[in-house]
């Protein structure tokens, strides 16, 4: 089993659309959680932390369910320019590990 | 400006060549990674340096090496005993390690002939 599992889509969404992707990460001592984003042939980077009481940044949503072990990214409005692959990412705590572990990511396309 | 370099962002090799993989930082960062991405995958671990002249095997660490004898530099060197070594090679860096983010190079697309 993954560590960390993610649809893989695509998930094909029309402009203004409300779209979300779910998480399951395997490890119940896992400490943080994140979204990355990553363009096409391009570097991941950083687009939420993903905080136990859940957070809202903009059209973004992102919430934390412990009992489950998933998290889940809510996207509202949707632009063209949110089309991109959407990766989980996880810290896990007490482990030798000492680096992220990301999922194989969630691909959208936003279209016109 | 701040940030992570890779070089070259494409570079074709004969097999059975060992090729080296540069990754600079300077963000002051003590720690640094690389992780290989293949189409339609996620990020994996080849190997990361929490500080200058340590480092530790990743997941996938077999038929690559590495070297931290400086803070600012991290090269990846992919050897012959790599037995698919055609990839994407991302190199990151954070402050500490682990850390709460991790900044990414641009990345270099190496394709073995």
């Amino acid at each position: 089993r993954k560590e960390v599992e993610q649809d893989p889509g695509p998930f094909n969404v029309p402009e203004g659309a409300t779209v979300a992707f779910n998480c399951t990460y395997s490890n119940s001592a896992s400490q943080s959680f994140f979204w990355y984003r990553q363009d096409c042939r391009k570097e991941p980077k950083l687009l939420m932390s993903v905080y136990s009481s859940g957070n809202e940044d903009g059209r973004f949503t992102a919430q934390l369910n412990r009992a489950s072990q998933y998290i889940s990214l809510l996207i509202r409005d949707s632009k063209l320019s949110d089309s991109a692959t959407y990766l989980c990412v996880v810290k896990e705590r007490y482990t030798g590990r000492r680096a992220l572990t990301f999922g194989s990511g969630t691909r959208l396309q936003v279209q016109p | 400006d701040g940030g992570i370099t890779q070089s070259p962002k494409y570079l074709f090799r004969k097999e059975g060549q060992n090729v080296t993989l540069s990754c600079e930082q300077n963000l002051n960062h003590d720690a640094m990674y690389w992780y290989r991405q293949d189409p339609g995958q996620g990020l994996r671990l080849i190997y990361y340096s929490q500080i200058v002249n340590d480092f530790q095997k990743g997941d996938i660490a077999e038929g690559y090496s590495v070297s931290r004898e400086k803070k600012e530099s991290f090269p990846l060197t992919v050897t012959s005993a790599q037995k698919n070594p055609t990839a994407f090679y991302l190199c990151a860096s954070s402050a500490t390690a682990p850390s709460t983010e991790q900044f990414f190079g641009p990345g270099t697309r190496l394709t073995v002939l």
